[in-house]
């Protein structure tokens, strides 16, 4: 396997289940992250991990918990979802230099998993 | 205020034709990066192509070239040659270096359709 891959691909849930998305990248980077992307908006980050360390939570509701067990590892655990959760969930990595504060940073996508939310 | 302004939100270009994407971007910081990302159908969003705000010269990947105007503030993608293989969403997306650990702030996007 090579850069960045994610699974499922796709995910059809009802309100009560629980459910994991995987993410795996290949590229020996020290970051990680997770986007949401809806019909309509622009891509929004949810999470980022910076050597595993979580830096970056941008208001997500509680029924989205992250998991980096380690560089190479991202999870997204969902429970108790709502319709309006239904959107592609990207996930992205990146070498991070100079603590954070470098521009150049390119970030790396997987291929997303589509979530449907019944 | 948005960060990273596309106007257009759909293009389309006769194939072997030349295209531009418009971008534009709000920033006070004087270190940071604008990236350009393709979109397919099939989801994933796939690298193309960077600048930094320090770089004197624009920046080129193949068939990509990013027409930098830095006091105008815009970062337009340039595709030479158009494939039918181009149609896909465009995003420009830019991170700010001084910003902590700040990452990137995407545009809403433009869709480019090439027609044979």
């Amino acid at each position: 396997e090579t850069g960045v891959t994610q699974t499922p691909r796709h995910l059809v849930m009802g309100m009560t289940n629980k459910k994991s998305l995987k993410c795996e990248q290949h590229l020996g980077h020290n970051a990680m992250y997770w986007y949401k992307q809806s019909a309509k908006k622009p891509l929004e980050l949810m999470f980022v991990y910076n050597f595993k360390e979580q830096t970056e939570n941008n208001s997500v509701p509680s029924r989205f918990s992250p998991e980096c067990p380690n560089s190479s590892h991202l999870f997204l655990h969902l429970h108790t979802l709502q319709p309006e959760d239904s959107a592609l969930y990207l996930c992205a990595s990146s070498q991070v230099e100079g603590g954070g504060r470098s521009s150049t940073d390119t970030q790396y996508f997987g291929p997303g998993t589509r979530l449907t939310v019944l | 205020a948005q960060k990273i302004t596309q106007t257009q939100p759909g293009m389309f270009v006769q194939e072997k034709e030349a295209v531009t994407l418009d971008c534009t971007y709000d920033t006070s910081d004087p270190s940071y990066g604008l990236f350009w990302y393709k979109q397919p159908s099939s989801g994933e969003m796939i690298f193309l192509i960077y600048q930094g705000s320090y770089d004197q010269q624009n920046a080129t990947e193949g068939r990509y070239s990013l027409n930098f105007q830095k006091a105008r503030k815009s970062a337009n993608l340039v595709i030479s040659a158009s494939q039918l293989g181009d149609s896909a969403m465009y995003f420009c997306a830019m991170r700010e270096a001084n910003s902590g650990n700040t990452p990137l702030v995407f545009g809403k996007g433009t869709r480019l359709s090439v027609i044979a």
